[in-house]
């Protein structure tokens, strides 16, 4: 057991320019979800990959942002045309279908600066 | 809409006994997790209530009064190591059946 991974896990950009963020959940876990954290408060639900199906979306999620799961495998998370507010750290987890969806395993996250 | 309310803030002796409150407004409550997060790291799962009632794990126990819809963490045995934000979160339908609404987090800080 490796862990959920994430990559990068620091990325500075412009404003305006896109960027993409790739985890790798644990291999043997179907449920993946994307959070976001900024400082001094709880993660904040994006969306969630139930193997490659994307069955939820915070209504939230600027349509800005897409994430895919092609394979039911890695997952990779978009922000197109960033903006200044999108500075988080961007948090992946999985999950197991044959435990609990409340037992979330997170990987390190990728911290978003946007200049 | 969802909300959690957690102290911002605790701070306690190493030995000491530390609870932490958690209330929430929600439709179509599943349950009430708590996570700890230290300083640049990653939220780790520490426990889960779906009924009432207290679970316990080591030196954490997590208890739940859904008809109160209040939840609390009890860490015992205080080490400097526990120095970390802690944050209830809950599972509903009002927002999804899958998703974890996280409260804003308890900063606990052991001293010695």
């Amino acid at each position: 057991d490796t862990g959920v991974s994430q990559d990068p896990r620091h990325k500075i950009t412009k404003r305006g320019q896109n960027v993409t963020f790739r985890c790798d959940p644990i291999s043997e876990h179907n449920r993946l979800y994307w959070y976001r954290q900024t400082l001094g408060q709880g993660p904040e639900f994006l969306t969630y990959f139930q193997n490659e199906a994307q069955l939820e979306k915070s209504r939230l999620l600027s349509d800005r942002f897409s994430a895919e799961r092609p394979k039911g495998s890695f997952s990779t998370l978009e922000i197109q045309r960033t903006e200044q507010g999108d500075s988080a750290m961007y948090l992946c987890a999985s999950s197991s279908t044959s435990g609990s969806q409340d037992t979330q395993y997170f990987g390190p996250g990728t911290r978003l600066t946007v200049l | 809409g969802q909300s959690l309310e957690q102290p911002s803030e605790v701070t306690a002796v190493e030995g000491a006994i530390v609870q932490i409150n958690c209330t929430y407004q929600t439709s179509g409550f599943y349950g009430l997790s708590w996570y700890q997060q230290h300083d640049g790291g990653a939220p780790t799962f520490l426990s889960y209530n779906a009924l009432d009632g207290l679970e316990e794990t080591g030196r954490f126990s997590s208890f739940l009064s859904r008809s109160d819809s209040y939840g609390y963490l009890l860490l015992q045995e205080l080490q400097m190591k526990d120095s970390a934000s802690y944050f209830c979160a809950v599972r509903a339908s009002d927002t999804g059946r899958r998703a974890l609404t996280f409260g804003s987090g308890t900063r606990l800080q052991v001293q010695p």
